[in-house]
């Protein structure tokens, strides 16, 4: 079975620039969250969308944003990078049965802003 | 506020030994999960063991278990025979509403 699968690897953008990471879940999994790991630092929520819909937002601002397609993959969206957006970013895909909750990530992606 | 805590920036233990890696949260929502996970120099997130707010006993996973003290609000994880190669920082995680992970733990394993 194929794990949680993100692109690209890397990416390197400039300030003011627009950057698209992309993330496909476990087959069957139908919640995605994203996360952002700053170097040596410890992850911050950034979205979490589940069947469709987006059920939270972690604290940043609007520039960052995302959507899940009906296939369950997703896309977060970055509008005018910033030098402190180069991070580390993760994505998750869970799924739930009979009280059991199974959060699997991505290898990331390494975003470089300059 | 913080909701998870882990008190331990690092923490060394001898091959073979168990280890425990202390995480405390807070949350109102009487329905949440938490988490643990490895992060080993590669980056990659890996996934350990996983205890609901209503199950009733502690969740084991291999050598990992979860002590789980809900009225104190902890979830350490105890490896037990420890090896070298879980040497790596390792995650608390909460879900509530949300998702938050704490600082982290790094674990050096002597040989």
């Amino acid at each position: 079975e194929a794990g949680v699968t993100q692109s690209p690897t890397h990416l390197i953008k400039t300030r003011g620039q627009q950057a698209t990471l992309r993330c496909s879940p476990i087959s069957g999994h139908t919640s995605v969250y994203w996360y952002q790991q700053a170097l040596g630092l410890g992850l911050q929520f950034l979205l979490w969308y589940d069947e469709g819909e987006e059920r939270n937002r972690g604290n940043f601002p609007p520039r960052f944003s995302g959507r899940q397609f009906p296939n369950y993959s997703s896309e977060l969206n970055v509008n005018a990078l910033e030098l402190e957006d180069s991070a580390l970013y993760l994505c998750a895909s869970s799924f739930r049965d009979r009280g059991q909750e199974t959060q699997y990530f991505g290898p990331g992606t390494r975003l470089l802003v300059l | 506020a913080q909701k998870i805590t882990q008190t331990q920036p690092g923490m060394f233990v001898q091959e073979k030994e168990a280890v425990t890696l202390d995480c405390t949260y807070d949350t109102s929502d009487p329905s949440y999960g938490l988490f643990w996970y490895k992060q080993p120099s590669s980056g990659e997130m890996i996934f350990l063991i996983y205890q609901g707010s209503y199950d009733q006993q502690n969740a084991t996973e291999g050598r990992y278990s979860l002590n789980f003290q809900k009225a104190r609000k902890s979830a350490n994880l105890v490896i037990s025979a420890s090896q070298l190669g879980d040497s790596a920082m390792y995650f608390c995680a909460m879900r509530d509403n949300d998702m938050r992970f704490g600082a982290g733990t790094r674990l050096t394993v002597k040989p």
